[in-house]
């Protein structure tokens, strides 16, 4: 997992609730990212952020809310907004945000269950 | 575990045997592609990487051959063990603008057999 915590492994929220995912990387890198990923499907990129105060949306960002007030950390809130949020969530980082050819890595994941 | 092996392609072999895992990517202006492991609850692990301006790139056990002409990348892994059961995926990278995004595919869930 190359240093990339997620925590806590497994989350349970009731439906109406607000939750928040935890991502650290003490690597330096740059950039972070949140991804979902669905049973049979590809990894779908939630938000993303190349730099400290600086945020992008990803292709499923809506019902979810992030910020990156430190390099190290990038935090996901998943809102009652969202329609679907069982998922397993997994955070990345990437040294180089300008780099195309630069490898990202990822974190161990959070399963968020929604009772 | 995660149930993320369901409705995947498959490919089961014996212990010792080489595996071929491919993958078809979308994006022909993709300059960067990578291969990840993923086992059951875990996150993906990083396996090898190869730049578009490559053919073919060799780490241990492992070996990945891209031909753009096709938009084809496959991962070749040798003498395959039981510890190499896992669901792999590719991914390429099209950078739009100045973002660097990854586009995954879905990924092919490998079965050694002892």
């Amino acid at each position: 997992d190359g240093g990339i915590t997620q925590s806590p492994k497994y989350l349970f929220r009731k439906e109406g609730q607000n939750v928040t995912l935890s991502c650290e990387q003490n690597l330096n890198h740059d950039a972070m990212y949140w991804y979902r990923q669905d049973p049979g499907q590809g990894l779908r990129l939630i938000y993303y952020s190349q730099i400290v105060n600086d945020f992008q949306k990803g292709d499923i960002a809506e019902g979810y809310s992030v910020s990156r007030e430190k390099k190290e950390s990038f935090p996901l809130t998943v809102t009652s907004a969202q329609k679907n949020p069982t998922a397993f969530y997994l955070c990345a980082s990437r040294k180089e945000r300008g780099l195309s050819t630069d490898t990202q890595y990822f974190g161990p994941g959070t399963r968020l269950t929604v009772l | 575990g995660e149930s993320v092996g369901l409705h995947l392609p498959t490919l089961s072999v014996q212990e010792g045997d080489n595996s071929i895992i491919n993958c078809a990517y979308s994006n022909s202006a993709s300059d960067y592609f990578i291969w990840y492991k993923q086992e059951s609850g875990k996150g993906p692990q990083f396996i090898i990487d190869i730049r578009s301006n490559m053919d073919k790139r060799q780490g241990q056990r492992v070996t990945v051959l891209l031909n753009k002409t096709v938009k084809h990348l496959s991962l070749q892994i040798a003498a395959t063990q039981p510890g190499d059961s896992a669901v792999y995926f590719c991914a390429e990278n099209f950078q739009g603008g100045s973002n660097y995004k990854l586009t995954f595919g879905k990924g092919t869930l490998l079965t050694v057999n002892p």
